[in-house]
């Protein structure tokens, strides 16, 4: 199984910070990596896929990159609604994986 | 507009089976593959089965191989995921989840999940 690696587990941040979570996968993923979002007590929500594809409604301050096994999330502005705990999951391969996830919290 | 909602959870005992369905609309059910995904408290996310479009590939994580089943009746769109010889490690919220492919594929749609406690 590939082996997703998510850091950091958790980071402070005030509103209107730039924050970047790092995804790694044990072996080459192509760009077949997307991230989801959870917050507490609700089902994950898509915000990206294929590496850097915003899924429709997600706000424009979100964007990804990388390539093979080293990835970034990126949240340019960040909102008081954007902190959550952040996924990213492979597809590359079965079973698909996802890493640990990193928490964003209030600074 | 796509609905996934889950139900069959509670407290069961360890050993014990419990049958999880999600009953699907908004969507031509019968066109698109499904996974069960779960969550343990506090925990990450676990993909735990799929099941192709049609229901005739079928994939469970090694973690659960030989307990947990995987189904679907297209004609009353839902999914199931029987589970037996239930452990207190299968504790969780199992989501159903929609498999879309582009391109790429992902999880679009994620059902509000149900909360399996195994307890005695």
């Amino acid at each position: 199984d590939i082996q997703m690696t998510q850091s950091p587990s958790s980071l402070s941040a005030s509103i209107g910070d730039r924050i970047t979570i790092t995804c790694r996968a044990s072996q080459t993923i192509r760009n077949y990596l997307n991230w989801y979002q959870q917050k507490p007590g609700k089902a994950p929500k898509v915000l990206i896929y294929s590496t850097s594809t915003l899924q429709s409604e997600v706000p424009s301050r979100f964007s990804g990159s990388g390539s093979e096994t080293d990835f970034t999330l990126t949240i340019s502005s960040l909102q008081p609604e954007d902190f959550a705990t952040y996924y990213c999951q492979q597809t590359y391969s079965t079973p698909w994986t996802f890493g640990q996830g990193t928490k964003v919290e209030i600074k | 507009q796509v609905h996934l909602v889950e139900s069959g959870g509670g407290v069961v005992q360890p050993g014990k089976s419990v049958r999880l369905s999600c009953l699907a609309s908004g969507f031509p059910f019968s066109h698109y593959a499904m996974h069960w995904v779960r969550q343990a408290p506090g925990k990450g996310l676990e993909w735990v089965a799929f099941i192709s479009y049609d229901g005739v590939t079928k994939s469970l994580a090694e973690s659960v191989e030989g307990r947990f089943t995987i189904a679907r009746d297209n004609s009353n769109n839902t999914l199931y995921l029987h589970i037996n010889s239930l452990r207190p490690e299968d504790t969780a919220v199992y989501y159903c989840v929609r498999k879309l492919c582009g391109g790429d594929c992902y999880n679009d749609y994620w059902g509000p999940g149900t909360l399996v406690t195994v307890s005695s």
